[in-house]
């Protein structure tokens, strides 16, 4: 069975730094590009970082430019998203979700983990 | 990069056939044919119902389907049922960067 669990959220203060994982099992992880969405209390979705089955090319919403990272370890069949300068707008369920291509970021996102909340307040 | 137009809402009764529409752009929606639908029931993750704007994943029901022209794609849910209300989200390809989903559509079951 194909399957993604995250992990890391948490409360943390404006300002504040976090790292989220994504553990994947059944299926070939370094095969596919792995995308971090994030939905707001109440609200939509939206594509926060992406990173190919390699992990050689990523790419980042303009909201979270600078301050996350995306990286992989596909050793450990893990993905990970480093959230450096949180503000309260980064408050928000992150999932991780397996895409149908291993590079580039096609939409098709089959299966999403359960979700990880990270909250951003003092 | 702007997020694709959904309505917000829409309703029907069961067994009735309802359509939520996703306007996008020629730079996303409108020049290529990716376009996936996700349903969203609360508390939960999304779910694949629809990809590259008509195929369903195996085990999706053939009530649920798919079309586009031009900047606009849509999604159909033929017979409603009990279980379809929940959020639709549509979402595209947008060139080497991050896909751009829809705001949500929250279909209700009368």
């Amino acid at each position: 069975e194909v399957q993604l669990v995250e992990s890391g959220g948490g409360l943390v203060q404006p300002g504040g730094s976090l790292r989220l994982s994504c553990a994947a099992s059944g299926f070939s992880f370094s095969s596919y590009t792995i995308n971090w969405v994030r939905q707001a209390p109440g609200k939509g979705l939206e594509c926060v970082a992406v990173i190919s089955g390699s992990g050689g090319t990523t790419y980042y919403a303009d909201s979270v430019k600078g301050r996350f990272t995306i990286s992989r370890d596909n050793s450990k069949n893990t993905l990970y998203l480093q959230m450096n300068s949180l503000r309260d707008e980064d408050t928000a369920v992150y999932y991780c979700a397996k895409d149908s291509w291993g590079f580039g970021s096609s939409g098709c996102f089959d299966p999403w983990g359960q979700g990880t909340l990270v909250t951003v307040s003092s | 990069q702007s997020a694709l137009t959904q309505p917000a809402s829409v309703s029907g009764s069961p067994g009735q056939s309802i359509t939520i529409s996703c306007t996008g752009t020629s730079s996303d929606v409108g020049n290529y044919n990716l376009v996936s639908w996700y349903q969203q029931h609360p508390g939960k993750a999304p779910k694949l119902m629809i990809y590259e704007v008509t195929k369903r994943p195996s085990g999706i029901s053939n009530r649920f389907s798919g079309s586009k022209s031009g900047n606009t794609a849509s999604l159909t849910i033929s017979g409603l049922q009990a279980d379809d209300e929940a959020d639709y989200y549509c979402c595209s390809y947008a060139g080497s960067r991050c896909v751009v989903f829809g705001g949500g559509t929250k279909l209700t079951v009368l």
